[in-house]
């Protein structure tokens, strides 16, 4: 089955400075890539996704690029803001009929005023 | 328009008791699962379903067991509670079609076993 692999696990981050995460993906087949926002206590939210026919998506200070060939994607948080502070999971959906959403192990963003 | 509603949000049980996790949503969606969560651990697929009648194991199914009657219903239940299910679960659900469709997930339930 696919496996992915999220880093860093931890993240600290001045405000206004930039934040990256990396995931890799083992599963050649895997053609969507979300990623999702969790904060203490909440529901995972979706904050922006990528198919795997398109290398960059971006939506205002987010955006995330796919390497099909090396089978890594990453999240891009641009102006850093204090209510950016969350965990973040990546994570990749094999094409079928079974569609099964495996998840990266998360990322602990904290945004330090 | 509720989505994804899950019940109890907070429950805790003893060693051996079973329970069900309640889980319905009001989309129409064909796809519905279960992921439990641990600290460091992500989110782990428990079981999904593909539409009413039809259920299939994910990554972490022992322990559980689940049932799809109807299109808007997939509970979760638990035979014989131990430590080891000691966790938040999150049900899910989203439209079938091609893999970019949105998936929703429930608020989360908070179970402790004793």
């Amino acid at each position: 089955g696919e496996n992915v692999e999220q880093h860093p696990s931890t993240l600290s981050v001045q405000e206004g400075d930039s934040a990256v995460i990396k995931c890799t993906y083992s599963d050649s087949a895997s053609n969507y890539f979300p990623w999702y926002k969790q904060e203490l206590g909440k529901r995972p939210q979706l904050i922006i996704d990528i198919r795997s026919n398109v290398g960059e998506k971006k939506d205002q200070r987010i955006a995330v690029t796919l390497n099909k060939t090396a089978k890594h994607f990453s999240l891009h948080i641009t102006e850093t803001q204090p209510e950016d502070s969350a965990v973040y999971f990546c994570a990749a959906i094999t094409s079928g009929s079974a569609r099964q959403l495996t998840f990266g192990s998360g990322t602990q963003l904290t945004v330090l005023p | 328009n509720a989505g994804v509603t899950q019940t109890p949000k907070f429950q805790v049980l003893k060693t051996g008791q079973s329970m069900t996790l309640q889980c319905a949503q009001d989309m129409n969606h064909e796809y519905m699962s279960w992921y439990r969560q641990d600290p460091g651990m992500g989110l782990r697929l428990i079981h999904y379903s593909v539409g009413a009648g039809i259920t299939d194991q994910g990554e972490v199914p022992n322990g559980y067991n689940v049932s799809r009657s109807t299109t808007e219903d997939f509970p979760l239940r638990l035979l014989s509670a131990a430590p080891s299910q000691t966790s938040v679960y999150f049900c899910a659900s989203s439209y079938m079609g091609h893999s970019g469709n949105t998936i929703y997930f429930g608020e989360g339930s908070w179970l402790t076993v004793v």
